[in-house]
């Protein structure tokens, strides 16, 4: 049973430019949540989505950030207009029913040159 | 909102002695309480987990205690070895909601 999978695993961009996010969860979740780690530092959760459904975006910046996850296909998440300060490690999760255990994916490394 | 701070924010330790991690949430609406490790570079792994209606929970060298009143809870690593070493995460999350609430992490060093 494959875990959860994210791509890239590593993404250098510009200021000013889009960066996206893709992530599978594991087989039979419908569960994804993301949560970004600065260098140093704890996770913090951006958003919580259920197929369809943004369930709590309580996290996620006001601007230039959005999340989707579509019937089907991955969950993505999108920075417009990238700046420094986007340079994290962003990582999701899945589970297979609300309140459940949370599975992490390997991460994606965005680097905003 | 829900806070979680994580003391202390590095650990050092000699082969085959112990690490405590300390926690406190300020949510007493919280009731899961799982801790993550993470190695340089790679994803957090669940390692341990307990909910609010039990005081201790142990998997082997690993045991989570948890005190509701003063709203802390504590990870103890018994007979340490060098593969331990890795950054550790406790979180919180309360019933109603679905999102983890991290500490700020524990860098653990284990010397042989």
């Amino acid at each position: 049973n494959a875990g959860v999978m994210q791509n890239p695993r590593h993404l250098v961009r510009r200021r000013g430019q889009e960066a996206r996010l893709r992530c599978s969860p594991m087989k039979g979740h419908s569960h994804v949540y993301w949560y970004r780690q600065l260098p140093e530092e704890g996770l913090k959760f951006m958003v919580y989505l259920q197929k369809e459904n943004i369930i709590d975006e309580s996290g996620m910046p006001k601007e230039r950030f959005s999340a989707e996850f579509p019937k089907e296909g991955p969950s993505i998440l999108r920075i417009q207009q990238v700046v420094r300060g986007d340079s994290a490690a962003y990582f999701c999760a899945s589970s297979p029913q609300e309140g459940g255990e949370q599975f992490f994916g390997p991460g994606t490394r965005l680097t905003v040159l | 909102g829900e806070n979680v701070e994580q003391h202390p924010s590095t650990l050092s330790v000699q082969e085959g002695d112990s690490a405590v991690i300390k926690c406190t949430y300020s949510d007493s609406a919280s009731n899961y309480f799982p801790w993550y490790k993470q190695e340089l570079g790679k994803r957090p792994q669940l390692i341990i987990d307990i909910r609010s209606n039990v005081g201790e929970k142990k998997d082997q060298r690993i045991a989570v205690t948890l005190n509701k009143t003063a709203k802390h809870f504590s990870l103890h690593i018994t007979e340490t070895q060098p593969e331990d070493s890795a950054v550790y995460f406790c979180a919180a999350r309360k019933a109603a909601g679905n999102k983890l609430t991290f500490g700020g992490g524990t860098r653990v060093l284990v010397k042989p």
